[in-house]
């Protein structure tokens, strides 16, 4: 049972917008920044959003992140194939730590 | 240009300590703000966040997991060194090390990770 909520699994068909949601309280999300992390399968996490809505130079513009109170969001638009993968929240706690989320399996049908 | 390795047994029978090095390129241990985290993945399932150490020394750990785990680092060396006490068949994974820095969890580079079993 991870302490940052996600859906287990989203889905789209190309072109779409699809956004993955992330609950967590007020020691993590609601007091502190929320990363998110896309994994392609087999291979290490990459960095795709910072403090809440920042994204990295290279990431595209088609990734989002929105944070408000206790949640968390990830939108996708534009939704191509190889978008398909795990994608994780995470956050700092302030008592526990790092906490990650449990992890959505984006499928793109 | 930035690159992190990971090193260390793939096989650990249970009890036992387990012992990772991540080796660092292309920065500095020494860089202000700038630390390194562990971060591992039982197969099929999530991310779990395990430590980090950070330039000048500043430690953390996973509530849950602190009392088994100890972090260090050796800036000449470039290595930032991860022990885990008592090691059980559920500490089965692949282990991670990334850099972390400008705040805490922004993860903007990782190894490419090692898988550790526990059996006997």
């Amino acid at each position: 049972q991870s302490v940052l909520t996600q859906p287990p699994s989203a889905s789209g068909t190309p072109g779409q917008r699809v956004t993955i949601s992330c609950s967590g309280s007020s020691s993590n999300i609601g007091s502190n920044y929320v990363y998110w992390y896309q994994q392609l399968p087999g291979t290490a996490p990459k960095l795709l959003i910072y403090r809440n809505n920042q994204r990295p130079s290279g990431v595209p513009d088609r990734f989002s992140g929105s944070k408000s109170g206790t949640s968390a969001s990830l939108a996708i638009s534009g939704l191509r194939s190889e978008d398909e993968a795990d994608y994780y929240c995470a956050a700092w706690d302030d008592s526990l730590r790092g906490v990650f989320g449990g992890g959505t399996k984006l499928t793109v049908l | 240009q930035v690159t992190l390795k990971e090193s260390g047994p793939v096989l650990v029978k249970p009890t036992e300590t387990l012992t990772l090095t991540c080796t660092v390129s292309g920065f500095s241990l020494s860089n202000a703000r700038m630390g390194v985290s562990w971060i591992r993945q039982p197969p099929g399932k999530a991310l779990e966040w395990l430590a980090h150490i950070f330039s000048n020394d500043e430690k953390s750990y996973s509530t849950s997991l602190k009392s088994r785990l100890t972090i260090s680092k050796d800036t000449s060396k470039s290595q930032v060194v991860l022990t885990m006490t008592n090691m059980d068949p559920v500490d089965t994974a692949t282990y991670y090390c990334a850099r972390e820095g400008s705040s805490w969890l922004y993860f903007d580079y990782w190894g490419q990770g090692t898988l550790v079993t526990v059996s006997s």
